[in-house]
């Protein structure tokens, strides 16, 4: 069946240092592919997306993008701030939408 | 125009109880799906409701049901509660079936 693996975390890293959270998947067909950022005592917001091969998600800076070849979705930003610590989640969707399946989840510090 | 609500935020109820959690979808968005957070399974997939039919299910026990309405609000039921379903459950919402829109969830305590 479907499945997303993230990275462990936590993952703890100083202002303005680059972030690399990876996230492979396995699933038959074509998924979506999703990053949700969930802040504490918060639900899960959409940070980003991609629905085909070599699309690149980007919003606040986090971009990611859709590699089939390596069944990868891995999550970047060039330079963190303390507001970007919450836990990020990596899922995908299948052809048809609606159930997301969720990595793990990797939690994110950043200190000042 | 404003989010995905669901009320309580906050619950405690002790086995065997039932409990109910409601959830009202951003307007227009017809697919309504919920999900249970808990730190050990993670964020796992109950079930998605379409026009008021059950489009997806997850592999839960049939303790969880859920349903919809016409107006697309949506609703979840635990029957004869267990210490386990202790989680924060989330709805989320949907125009397309694809980006989906989190509520801030309902956290449900068992004792």
């Amino acid at each position: 069946g479907n499945s997303v693996t993230q990275m462990e975390g936590p993952v703890t890293l100083s202002e303005e240092a680059f972030l690399t959270i990876n996230c492979t998947y396995t699933a038959t067909g074509y998924p979506s592919l999703f990053w949700y950022v969930q802040y504490p005592g918060e639900g899960l917001q959409l940070l980003l997306k991609a629905t085909k091969a070599d699309d690149k998600g980007s919003n606040k800076g986090f971009e990611a993008t859709y590699r089939k070849e390596t069944t990868s979705f891995h999550l970047e930003k060039g330079s963190v701030q303390v507001s970007d610590s919450a836990v990020y989640f990596c899922a995908l969707s299948g052809a048809q939408g609606g159930k997301l399946i969720f990595g793990q989840g990797t939690e994110l510090s950043v200190k000042p | 125009k404003a989010g995905v609500t669901q009320t309580p935020r906050y619950l405690i109820k002790t086995r065997g109880q039932q409990v109910t959690l409601s959830c009202s979808p951003i307007s227009g968005h017809r697919s309504v799906s919920w999900y249970q957070q808990t730190p050990g399974q993670g964020l796992q997939f109950l079930f998605e409701y379409f026009s008021e039919t059950q489009r997806n299910k997850g592999n839960f026990p049939g303790r969880f049901s859920g349903r919809q309405f016409s107006n697309s609000r949506s609703e979840m039921n635990v029957s004869t509660l267990e210490l386990g379903d202790s989680a924060l459950y989330l709805c989320a919402s949907s125009f397309d079936f694809y980006e989906q829109y989190f509520g801030p969830g309902t956290r449900l305590t068992v004792t």
